[in-house]
């Protein structure tokens, strides 16, 4: 079955503060990889990697995926109260159509 | 252009009861999926329609169904309800125009509390 770890649970930082959230995975026939943000409901897209090595950036975001060790990590720099929000990672894979797995997510707290 | 609508935005039922719950997606969207997400199992893939046809199944029991209608609007159901089954109901849609993996827009979520 199509696993996807996340780590840390929760963080605690302030602000201007450098983090790192990670994400391993375990699939078969691995498509992609994408990290949402979840503020209040509706989580929002932020990066999908398909290739490794590749990093995806984003303003103060970025992103980069290793296929090999079937991890990705994303990365915020200069962190804003504003970045408090639940990171998801998910998984999607061939011949599964629009299927996710997700992770439980990071709770970041960003304070001032 | 309109988002993912999800109706009711929160629910309250007792256990027994059947609840409905329906996603409007994205104008011109064909893919709907649903999820669940509890503070202890994350989010979990319920099921996905397109064009009418479930294309995917999670793993979650018989009391939950779904349907998608002609103008991609789709409903999910829970029969029996159980304690358990409280939690955010959210729904993505997504073009799904071609094999690859389509960008999902997520919905508010319903929010159902079982008592």
């Amino acid at each position: 079955e199509d696993k996807v770890v996340q780590s840390p649970l929760s963080l605690v930082v302030h602000e201007g503060d450098t983090v790192t959230l990670n994400c391993s995975y375990e699939v078969t026939n691995f498509r992609s990889l994408l990290w949402y943000k979840q503020e209040k409901k509706a989580p929002t897209f932020l990066f999908m990697l398909t290739s490794s090595g590749i990093e995806k950036k984003s303003g103060r975001l970025s992103s980069i995926l290793d296929k090999k060790e079937l991890f990705s990590i994303l990365n915020i720099t200069a962190t804003q109260t504003g970045d408090s929000a639940i990171y998801l990672c998910a998984i999607s894979v061939i011949g599964s159509g629009d299927k996710l797995t997700f992770g439980t997510g990071t709770r970041l707290a960003v304070r001032p | 252009k309109a988002g993912v609508t999800q109706t009711p935005r929160y629910l309250i039922k007792t256990r027994g009861q059947q609840v409905t719950l329906s996603c409007s997606p994205i104008s011109g969207h064909r893919s709907v999926s649903w999820y669940q997400q509890t503070p202890g199992q994350g989010l979990q893939f319920l099921f996905e329609y397109f064009s009418e046809t479930q294309r995917n199944k999670g793993n979650f029991p018989g009391r939950f169904s779904g349907r998608q209608f002609s103008n991609s609007r789709s409903e999910m159901n829970v029969s029996t309800l159980e304690l358990g089954d409280s939690a955010l109901y959210l729904c993505a849609s997504s073009l799904a125009l071609g094999q690859g993996y389509n960008e999902q827009f997520f919905g508010p979520g319903t929010r159902l509390t079982v008592l």
